[in-house]
């Protein structure tokens, strides 16, 4: 069975750019993440979806991000415009119910905004 | 705020030394994770335990979720140069709810 796919797997793009991360999840699960990994603020929970619904959008860092989910096996993360700060590592996972069950990981999206 | 804290940050060793990662926090845990995120990939569960005291094996790994479930510890027999990686705990709190720790850089010389 084919894991979380996401792509791009690299994305380099100048500062005020819009950038759009994709991602599909592992058919069945009903449990969808958004991470963002950096060296000094380690893996931060963006937002979670559970059956294409948004549960905790705690994380998201302000009005320049939004991600939807418009099916199951389907979604996205936007950044509008884009900043250096941004430039990371951004995850998607799923999981077969709930975010307290195994998450499974895409590889990755490498962010860098110069 | 519940926060898992890590240590140490980060640790290299020689093939074949023995070491422990460990997990803390002062929030009871019902259960915690440990995933291990090798260079350049998502990180992948290695186990989950779940009762006081619990402790579970794979191959040279060792795992061991404290008495009081809120710390935990990690232990790695004979540490071979496949083991490098960011070794992250994940406490669940409560009923769908998941906090991760900062990690464990690992890293094991030939």
């Amino acid at each position: 069975d084919a894991g979380v796919i996401q792509s791009p797997r690299h994305e380099v793009t100048e500062m005020g750019q819009e950038v759009t991360l994709r991602c599909k999840p592992i058919s069945g699960h009903n449990s969808l993440f958004w991470y963002r990994q950096t060296m000094m603020r380690g893996l931060e929970l963006l937002i979670y979806f559970n059956n294409n619904v948004p549960i905790d959008d705690s994380g998201m860092p302000e009005d320049r991000f939004s991600a939807k989910m418009p099916n199951a096996s389907f979604s996205t993360l936007k950044i509008q415009p884009s900043e250096p700060r941004d430039s990371a590592v951004y995850f998607c996972a799923s999981s077969l119910r709930r975010r307290q069950e195994t998450q499974y990981f895409g590889p990755g999206t490498r962010l860098l905004v110069l | 705020t519940q926060l898992l804290e890590q240590s140490p940050q980060f640790l290299s060793i020689q093939e074949g030394e023995n070491l422990t990662v460990y997990c803390n926090s002062s929030s009871v845990f019902s259960s915690l994770q440990w995933y291990r995120q090798e260079p350049g990939e998502g990180p992948v569960l290695l186990v989950t335990v779940v009762t006081g005291g619990e402790v579970k094996k794979l191959k040279r790994l060792t795992f061991q979720f404290g008495d009081a479930r809120k710390d935990s510890s990690l232990h790695i027999t004979a540490a071979q140069p496949g083991d490098t990686g960011l070794y992250l705990c994940a406490g669940i709190p409560s009923y769908d709810k998941v906090i991760f720790g900062p990690g464990t850089s690992l890293s094991v010389i030939p």
